[in-house]
């Protein structure tokens, strides 16, 4: 069965702090894996999106890592600001259908104190 | 920034009562869908749309139905919503082929 899990399911850091969020997924074929932000009441919002090949890509203090082989990914958010208060959810895309359905994980909530 | 709209954003409605939630998007996006998420959990999708007069169902089975006019515009309707259709709906579109999906904001729909 294909499922996406993160962890963990709810993390608080203080401003400034660093701080890693996990995704393992089962999904296959595997297409791509995606990284949204979702602040409440809000549509999510792509940070990133690696290929098979791609093992590591930014967007600004965002970084996500992927390793194909094991099956995870990883967010990395450096120098936390109170603005990145929100929910993060790992997406992963199969390559089974034309659609290229998407596979949602159930979000970490992250909180930023300051 | 995606140029994709729902609206509206929040809608209180009485059981029985037919409602459309409205979705375009300006990007001239081939494929658009539908999604449910109640709080803290993930997204389901409950329709999707390949062009124009493609529509067809999601994973999540849904009462609502939805039509595909127009390129740009996705509605969703339910002809009599009921308390167990609460819930937030997301619109989505990308380009043909693997791309990024961008969503709308949002409409959280409450049936009281």
């Amino acid at each position: 069965k294909n499922q996406v899990e993160q962890s963990p399911q709810s993390l608080i850091i203080l401003e400034g702090k660093n701080c890693t969020l996990q995704c393992n997924y089962t999904v296959s074929p595997f297409s791509n894996l995606r990284w949204y932000k979702q602040d409440t009441g809000r549509g999510p919002v792509s940070l990133t999106i690696m290929t098979f090949s791609e093992n590591t890509k930014s967007n600004g203090r965002y970084t996500a890592t992927l390793d194909a082989d094991t099956k995870q990914s990883s967010l990395h958010i450096t120098a936390s600001q109170l603005s990145d208060s929100a929910s993060y959810i790992c997406v992963v895309s199969d390559r089974g259908s034309t659609l290229g359905r998407l596979y949602f994980g159930r979000g970490t909530q992250l909180t930023v104190w300051p | 920034e995606a140029d994709i709209y729902q609206t509206p954003r929040y809608l209180v409605i009485g059981t029985g009562k037919k409602i459309t939630l409205e979705c375009s998007q300006t990007m001239g996006h081939d494929k658009m869908y539908w999604y449910q998420q109640d709080p803290g959990m993930e997204l389901h999708l409950i329709h999707y749309s390949y062009g124009v007069n493609s529509t067809e169902k999601g994973d999540l089975s849904s009462e609502s139905t939805v039509s595909r006019i127009r390129t740009e515009h996705f509605p969703l309707t339910l002809e009599s919503a009921r308390p167990s259709h609460t819930s937030q709906y997301l619109c989505a579109s990308s380009e043909s082929g693997d791309r990024a999906a961008f969503f709308g904001q949002g409409t959280r729909l409450t049936v009281v």
